[in-house]
């Protein structure tokens, strides 16, 4: 059984960047997506865009376009995020899931807490 | 784009059953997933493509669809199954995933 592990909490100051990176464990993303879902405090939660490892190519949201990258390392079965020019609003919990458009996001990390503050 | 609608919060007693609305246009033609999000813990998908059930999701949680409606259903509500709920689906239009808002589930 594939297991999702991402990185630990980051504090980032507002106009700074963070990369937030989801390593599958057990397996590997195989031809699955990686997808990046936020989750702000209190509030819903909001698809970022996804990544095909296995075509090599991100898949961004439009509001997220400008200011995010997807990348993935197949050697290590890592997924990175990579979002810049942060603001408070940033603030959130992130998600990484891996799953297609038939069977939904059936695998997700534990989240990762970015806190944006000056 | 597609927009989802679901109720904010539906209460019940244990035992009862909860049905969890999720509307949208053009809904019919889409796959509609469901999650359940516990407090403090990462989503867990309870239903997929409208009607199927994950393994190890228990037979109480079902998903329907009629017209542009979809409905998780949870029989014999229990105390574990507070949490909130969100549906999902691929909005072909713009090539992303769209979440509804979200319905908080309370057990009395």
């Amino acid at each position: 059984q594939v297991h999702l592990v991402q990185s630990g909490p980051e504090a980032k100051k507002p106009g700074s960047s963070v990369k937030v990176s989801c390593k599958a464990s057990g397996g590997n993303f195989d031809s699955d997506s990686v997808s990046w879902v936020r989750q702000a405090p209190g509030q819903g939660l909001e698809w970022m865009g996804r990544f095909i490892p296995f075509l090599d190519r991100p898949n961004y949201a439009q509001r997220f376009q400008v200011r995010v990258t997807f990348t993935a390392d197949k050697s290590t079965n890592t997924a990175y995020m990579e979002l810049r020019s942060l603001r408070s609003e940033d603030t959130a919990v992130y998600y990484c899931a891996r799953g297609g458009l038939y069977f939904g996001l059936d695998i997700w990390g534990q989240g990762t807490r970015v806190t944006v503050s000056s | 784009s597609n927009v989802l609608t679901q109720p904010p919060s539906v209460s019940l007693a244990p035992g009862k059953t909860a049905a969890i609305t999720c509307g949208g246009t053009t809904l019919g033609n889409k796959g509609v997933h469901w999650y359940q999000q516990r407090p403090g813990q990462a989503p867990v998908l309870v239903v997929y493509d409208d009607t199927n059930r994950p393994s190890g999701i228990p037979e109480r949680f079902s998903g329907s669809i009629s017209g542009n409606t979809a409905t998780l259903t949870i029989s014999r509500v229990e105390a574990g199954d507070e949490a909130d709920y969100y549906c999902q689906v691929w909005d072909t239009s713009s090539d992303e995933w769209v979440f509804g808002g979200g319905t908080q589930l309370t057990v009395l």
